[in-house]
């Protein structure tokens, strides 16, 4: 049965950068868009990122320009680092699966979540 | 950036239907991008809960339909449980954000 590790610092200081990773245990690593996915504490859902086993990295626009996902193929694992925090970037850092059918794209598995706090 | 609206909250009796609407526009639902749906039960992950608008996975009770018009998708739960008390959310694809995108979470109450 696949699964999803995930691990980071839970606690940052405005201006650091964020470092998540996710392992995947039990399954293969490709076919499949690997996920960042983040729920800021009592509120909804928001997409980070994706990356799949090729290295092709996909963004959410409105974070582009201080995130970075990667892969360490050798250890199926993907990461994700955020620059520049805000307290605003608070939330449960979700790693997560992406399945596609018929070129429909959703998140089949995900994993347990961390909590990163920023706060001075 | 919650582009996709549902409900805050429905509610219902053990035994009754409760309905979940996902309302989108013409850049996602509208534009032919599916919805699928999560369950999250409090203090935990989210968990796929339907798929290509109407599908179910491995382990869903067949409680749980999902239906796709226009812009906008539904969620239906059928004899409601009180373990199907959580949050729902849908989520598609938008090409004007360029991103996946999710419902506003729709809060279900077993009364």
């Amino acid at each position: 049965q696949v699964q999803l590790q995930q691990w980071g610092a839970g606690l940052l200081k405005p201006s650091e950068t964020l470092s998540l990773t996710c392992a995947v245990y039990g399954g293969s690593f490709s076919d499949y868009y690997w996920t960042w996915i983040r729920q800021p504490p009592g509120k909804g859902l928001e997409w980070i990122a994706e990356i799949n086993h090729r290295g092709s990295t996909n963004y959410n626009p409105s974070l582009k320009s201080r995130v970075t996902i990667s892969l360490d193929t050798s250890k199926n694992q993907f990461s994700l680092r955020l620059s520049s925090v805000t307290a605003a970037d608070t939330a449960v850092y979700y790693c997560a699966r992406g399945e596609e059918v018929a070129g429909h794209w959703y998140f089949d598995l995900w994993g347990r979540g961390t909590l990163v706090t920023v706060s001075s | 950036q919650s582009v996709l609206t549902q409900p805050p909250s429905v509610s219902g009796a053990p035994g009754q239907r409760v309905t979940i609407s996902c309302t989108g526009s013409s850049s996602n639902i509208g534009a032919g991008y599916d919805a699928h749906w999560y369950q999250q039960l409090p203090g935990t992950a989210p968990k796929l809960l339907m798929y290509g608008n109407s599908n179910r996975p491995s382990g869903v009770p067949d409680r749980f339909s999902g239906s796709k018009s226009g812009i906008s998708a539904s969620l239906a739960i059928t004899g409601l449980q009180a373990e199907d008390e959580a949050d729902y959310y849908c989520q598609s694809y938008d090409s004007s954000l360029s991103a996946y995108v999710f419902g506003t979470g729709t809060k279900v109450t077993v009364l």
